[in-house]
């Protein structure tokens, strides 16, 4: 059965420092694998998304991920975490880039001065 | 930048009412999905439609809901009978396609609180 997991529900660290937001995944066919996040009052957006290709991606906001099917794991990145990261993390995984995905639950990000 | 829009942003209603999402896809996207995450758990796939029928939709979605494309812009959910457990935020997306490499776009979310 198809799972995707977020084992930090909430996360906190200083501005400048670095991050790293956990995602595994079950799923039984080829992955498309991707990280959401949502401000508080706003949707979900897009930040990266993995489909084929080089493993290391780079998304928006200066965020990437890493996916490592060794460790079915498709984990967060950002070198230097800005106070207007602050927000709610979601992983998800499906077959297509749209439909039926699956998400974690979710790593709430607070960033302290 | 195109966005996908929703309202109203929070709705109450009462247990057993009726109650219609709307949701505002991006105008040349053909795709429409519905996902609800209940408070404390995981964001859920309920339907995704197309061409105005639905083309897959999850167990959550029983008979109690359902989803119309009233007009060219509008793209609706409805639940006939709400329950205390239908309580969620409510997220609209649309895509262009639903292949290989499609993005899905999400609004910002109905808040939906059944008393």
């Amino acid at each position: 059965a198809q799972s995707v997991t977020q084992p930090d529900i909430h996360i906190t660290v200083s501005e400048g420092a670095s991050l790293e937001l956990r995602c595994n995944y079950s799923y039984g066919a080829t992955p498309y694998l991707f990280w959401y996040v949502q401000s508080p009052g706003q949707g979900l957006q897009l930040l990266l998304k993995y489909f084929s290709g080089d493993t290391l991606v780079q998304g928006i906001k200066g965020f990437e991920a890493e996916f490592k099917r060794s460790q079915s794991s498709f984990n967060l990145r950002k070198p230097s975490v800005h106070w207007s990261d602050a927000a709610e993390y979601f992983c998800a995984v499906g077959t297509t880039g749209a439909n039926n995905l699956f998400f974690g639950t979710g790593t709430r990000l607070t960033v302290i001065p | 930048e195109p966005e996908v829009t929703q309202t109203p942003s929070h709705q109450v209603t009462q247990m057993g009412q009726e109650v219609i999402l709307r949701c505002v896809p991006i105008s040349n996207h053909l795709y429409f999905y519905w996902y609800r995450q209940i408070l404390g758990q995981k964001v859920e796939f309920l339907v995704s439609f197309y061409n105005n029928e639905i083309s897959e939709k999850s167990e959550i979605f029983d008979d109690q809901f359902s989803v119309e494309r009233p007009d060219g812009s509008n793209f609706t959910l409805k639940i006939r009978s709400t329950k205390l457990e239908d309580s969620a935020m409510y997220f609209c997306a649309s895509s262009e396609a639903t292949g290989r490499g499609t993005e899905a776009f999400f609004g910002q979310g109905t808040r939906l609180t059944v008393v």
